[in-house]
């Protein structure tokens, strides 16, 4: 069964200081792809990253990067020089097939 | 390009009432899903369509039902509310199977 696991429910860290969020995941499949997403207090879901499962090179997008690592199917997500527009829930996602399924999400506070 | 649109925005409902929740989008695309989002449960998928006409079960389908006769609209109908359906619900659609979710604003949906 295909599974993603966010275990850090919630996380605080003063602002400046790096913070990483966690995700591994579960899957029997060779070929899938997998997803963060950002939910700010406003409520909607904005769409971070895709990886798919043959590239394994990190990302960086200004402050914000991804390790992606088959060897422990984990895709962890950190943000650099935090800032308080951080502060959201942010959800890990695996696609599999015709589904996308989200890992419960990790509540991250940027304290000032 | 209004990208995906979720009326109404706010509901309040009893007990047995039943209702639709409308979703649609303008992007052509051919997936569309369903989610619930609980408090530490993170976002589940109820629903999920992969072109007109055709639907499918997601996690937690039970006391929902869906149909997908155009490729914009995906409605999902509640039969007969229960207050384990306070909630609040995406909707969202893909382009294809290994492109990234857009997500509609959400649903608010209060069962008394």
């Amino acid at each position: 069964a295909q599974k993603v696991t966010q275990a850090q429910t919630e996380i605080s860290v003063v602002e400046k200081e790096d913070v990483t969020l966690d995700c591994v995941y579960e899957t029997r499949d060779t070929t899938y792809y997998l997803f963060w997403y950002k939910q700010p207090p406003s409520g909607e879901l904005v769409f971070l990253i895709r990886r798919n499962s043959f590239d394994e090179q990190n990302e960086i997008s200004g402050r914000y990067s991804w390790n992606f690592q088959k060897s422990t199917s984990s895709f962890n997500f950190t943000i650099t020089a935090s800032q308080v527009v951080d502060s959201a829930v942010y959800f890990c996602a695996l696609n599999r097939d015709d589904k996308i399924i989200f890992g419960k999400g990790t509540r991250l506070h940027i304290l000032p | 390009n209004a990208g995906v649109t979720q009326t109404p925005k706010f509901q309040v409902l009893k007990t047995g009432q039943s209702m639709t929740l409308q979703c649609a989008q303008d992007m052509n695309h051919e997936y569309m899903s369903w989610y619930r989002q609980d408090p530490g449960m993170g976002l589940r998928l109820i629903h999920y369509s992969v072109g007109a006409g055709i639907t499918d079960q997601g996690e937690v389908p039970n006391g929902y039902n869906v149909s997908r006769s155009t490729t914009e609209d995906f409605p999902l109908r509640l039969l007969s509310a229960a207050p384990s359906q306070t909630s609040v619900y995406f909707c969202a659609s893909r382009p294809g199977q290994a492109n990234e979710q857009f997500f509609g604003p959400g649903t608010r949906l209060t069962v008394l």
